[in-house]
């Protein structure tokens, strides 16, 4: 089966930086999306890869790794409004679902 | 676009009685997605559908759940009889599947429903 692992919880402080890991075994990859819940919301796209290596978008970025199965997104000056949960989604190639981790629950502290 | 579209936000009822969630997807969207989201297990595909076929329903609980997409603009979640431990965030996402790259498979969520049966 697919499997997709991201640590529970996090915690860091207002202004610093924060990683994110996520290490996935899948049959096959075609894709990585990083997604974004707020308490009581729905998840929303933060990132996508799909070739190796660092993909920007202001103060967020995510890095890819396809021979090792692992990939993080990288939060910096982070803010209070950060604070949520972030899901990692792997398509393998078979289809068009996605496979979700659990998300990693991120509180940021003043 | 109005986004994903999905009612009721949020339905109490009692054991044993049915439950019909509702989902109206993006428009010209072609995939729809059911989730079930709790806080033990994260969240769960329950069942997907490519221009209204279902392609994969493995993810439903029992035979409890059914689910139907009569149009491309449609899709219920029904459960029937519904227990305490079907209390849950019920997602219904959409995506372009069979356009190229990334929005082939980004998945656009709804606001959810969130069921509690007493």
């Amino acid at each position: 089966g697919q499997n997709i692992d991201q640590p529970t919880e996090m915690t860091a402080t207002e202004g610093a930086i924060v990683q994110i890991n996520c290490t996935y075994q899948t049959s096959g990859f075609n894709g990585l999306f990083w997604y974004q819940q707020h308490a009581g919301e729905a998840p929303t796209f933060l990132s996508y890869n799909v070739l190796d290596g660092l993909e920007e978008k202001g103060r967020f970025s995510s890095f890819l790794s396809r021979s090792k199965g692992y990939s993080y997104l990288l939060l910096k000056e982070l803010q209070m409004k950060d604070s949520a949960s972030y899901l990692c989604a792997v398509n393998d190639g078979g289809a068009n679902n996605l496979f979700f981790g659990t998300g990693t629950r991120l509180t940021v502290i003043p | 676009d109005a986004g994903v579209i999905q009612s009721p936000r949020h339905e109490v009822t009692e054991m044993g009685q049915e439950v019909t969630l509702r989902c109206k997807p993006i428009s010209g969207h072609n995939s729809l997605f059911w989730y079930r989201q709790t806080m033990m297990r994260g969240l769960e595909l329950l069942i997907y559908f490519n221009n209204n076929v279902p392609i994969d329903d493995s993810g439903m609980p029992e035979d409890r759940f059914s689910a139907k997409m009569p149009n491309a603009s449609f899709s219920t979640l029904k459960i029937q009889p519904s227990e305490p431990r079907d209390s849950a965030v019920y997602f219904c996402a959409s995506s372009a599947y069979g356009t190229s790259g990334r929005a082939s498979y980004e998945q656009y969520f709804g606001p959810g429903t969130r069921l509690t049966v007493t």
